[in-house]
């Protein structure tokens, strides 16, 4: 079958660094999407890797190793607004997403 | 602006009841998706339209039908609704199949 795994849960400081990480096993890998979700609203785009390495966009970058099944999104100095939900997912042989339940990051003062 | 919108924001429903979900993209995207998001879970797809005039089933299609009469409008009909159709409906497009897809503000949907 396919899964997506991510943390439930996370919680960072204002300021600081988070990595949220997420593996997945899928039918056929066509790149891995990253979403931000803020609570009742819809899904935002992030980032996008289809090559292994690093994709930096301002205060977010996100790493993608195919062979290990893996990738991370990391946040830099934390504002107070990044606390959301980060979706993982990636698209399968299909061209399908295939999503992560999603990480809910908590920012503290 | 351009984007897309969903209609309506929020609906109670009693079970067994027909409703339609509209879907509405100025972007001119020729992909478009239904989406469904329950707590806990990952968004799950399901149905999908590559180009206007097509449709096809996603992970989780059974109770539900869409059309895709033209490239702006996407609906999503429940024939019969049932309580397990309680969530929250994302509509969302791409240009094709393989760059990102842009999310409507979803509908919360209560089947009681």
């Amino acid at each position: 079958g396919q899964n997506i795994d991510q943390p439930t849960e996370m919680t960072a400081t204002e300021g600081a660094i988070v990595q949220i990480n997420c593996t997945y096993q899928t039918s056929g890998f066509n790149g891995l999407f990253w979403y931000q979700q803020h609570a009742g609203e819809a899904p935002t785009f992030l980032s996008y890797n289809v090559l292994d390495g690093l994709e930096e966009k301002g205060r977010f970058s996100s790493f993608l190793s195919r062979s290990k099944g893996y990738s991370y999104l990391l946040l830099k100095e934390l504002q107070m607004k990044d606390s959301a939900s980060y979706l993982c997912a990636v698209r399968d042989s299909n061209y399908q997403l295939i999503w992560g339940a999603g990480t809910k990051l908590i920012i503290k003062p | 602006i351009a984007g897309i919108t969903q209609a309506p924001t929020s609906q109670i429903l009693a079970a067994g009841r027909r409703m339609t979900l509209r879907c509405t993209q100025d972007m001119r995207h020729n992909a478009m998706y239904w989406y469904r998001q329950d707590l806990g879970l990952g968004l799950r797809l399901i149905h999908y339209s590559n180009t206007a005039g097509t449709t096809g089933k996603g992970e989780v299609p059974d109770g539900y039908s869409v059309s895709r009469a033209n490239t702006d409008d996407f609906p999503l009909t429940l024939a019969s609704a049932v309580p397990s159709q309680t969530s929250v409906y994302f509509c969302a497009s791409s240009e094709g199949t393989s760059v990102e897809q842009f999310f409507g503000p979803g509908t919360r949907l209560t089947v009681l």
